[in-house]
């Protein structure tokens, strides 16, 4: 398995502004993906993250709202930019080693309220 | 990805053992069954995977029958700390491949 810690835990920010939330894995993973998760709905996949490469998008999310860094094995980041309050969400990344019938481990999400 | 459809909430009681099935009628031949189980305020969490028959672990049981196009999820003598959303996932096995999720199954466990 893998841990998976994420900063911050929540934050509240102003309309305009930009937030950067950090993802840290205990150990080095193939791959990573950011997902945002509105309150009382499923996950929507973000961007899948890999390291040395640049972030793929899924339709509907672009890099220069949600620019993402992969700076090695174990760490990645996600920046909201220019946030307006329909940016208010969780964030959340998981982390697979891509090895055999393993699977993807969670964080335990950035709570953003944007007013 | 496989599109996957499953009861939006479920009801039970404690100590109930809980079935929750889950439709993919378009699953391809190499595609898995994975669910994930969420409480509030937490990631999900792996719980169970399979290709088919029948696979157990010490939380579940995940039961496919020999077409593939449904997957049932046992959760035996199901406690408080069970209350949560539960996912049902189909994709290609391996941490290489993103997670689509559907919209879940929201079980209360009542005392």
């Amino acid at each position: 398995s893998a841990v998976i810690s994420q900063k911050p835990s929540r934050d509240i920010c102003q309309r305009g502004t930009s937030l950067t939330i950090q993802c840290q894995v205990d150990s080095q993973v193939t791959m990573m993906f950011w997902y945002r998760q509105q309150p009382g709905q499923s996950l929507t996949l973000i961007a899948t993250a890999n390291q040395g490469s640049e972030a793929t998008y899924e339709s509907g999310f672009v890099i220069d709202k949600f620019p993402i860094s992969r700076p090695n094995l174990t760490f990645s980041t996600l920046t909201v930019s220019n946030m307006s309050p329909e940016d208010s969400s969780i964030y959340l990344c998981s982390a697979a080693r891509g090895q055999g019938t393993d699977t993807q481990y969670f964080g335990p999400g950035t709570r953003l309220t944007v007013l | 990805l496989a599109k996957t459809t499953q009861p939006i909430s479920m009801d039970s009681y404690e100590g109930q053992e809980v079935n929750i099935t889950c439709s993919h009628n378009n699953i391809a031949t190499n595609d898995y069954i994975t669910w994930y189980q969420q409480f509030p305020s937490q990631g999900p969490r792996f719980i169970i995977q399979g290709y088919k028959t029948k696979v157990t672990n010490e939380v579940a049981s995940l039961f496919i029958p020999a077409d593939r196009k449904s997957s049932t999820l046992s959760l035996p003598r199901v406690s408080l700390s069970d209350t949560a959303v539960y996912y049902c996932l189909v994709g290609p096995m391996g941490g290489y491949n993103k997670l689509i999720f559907g919209a879940g199954t929201r079980l209360a466990v009542h005392p």
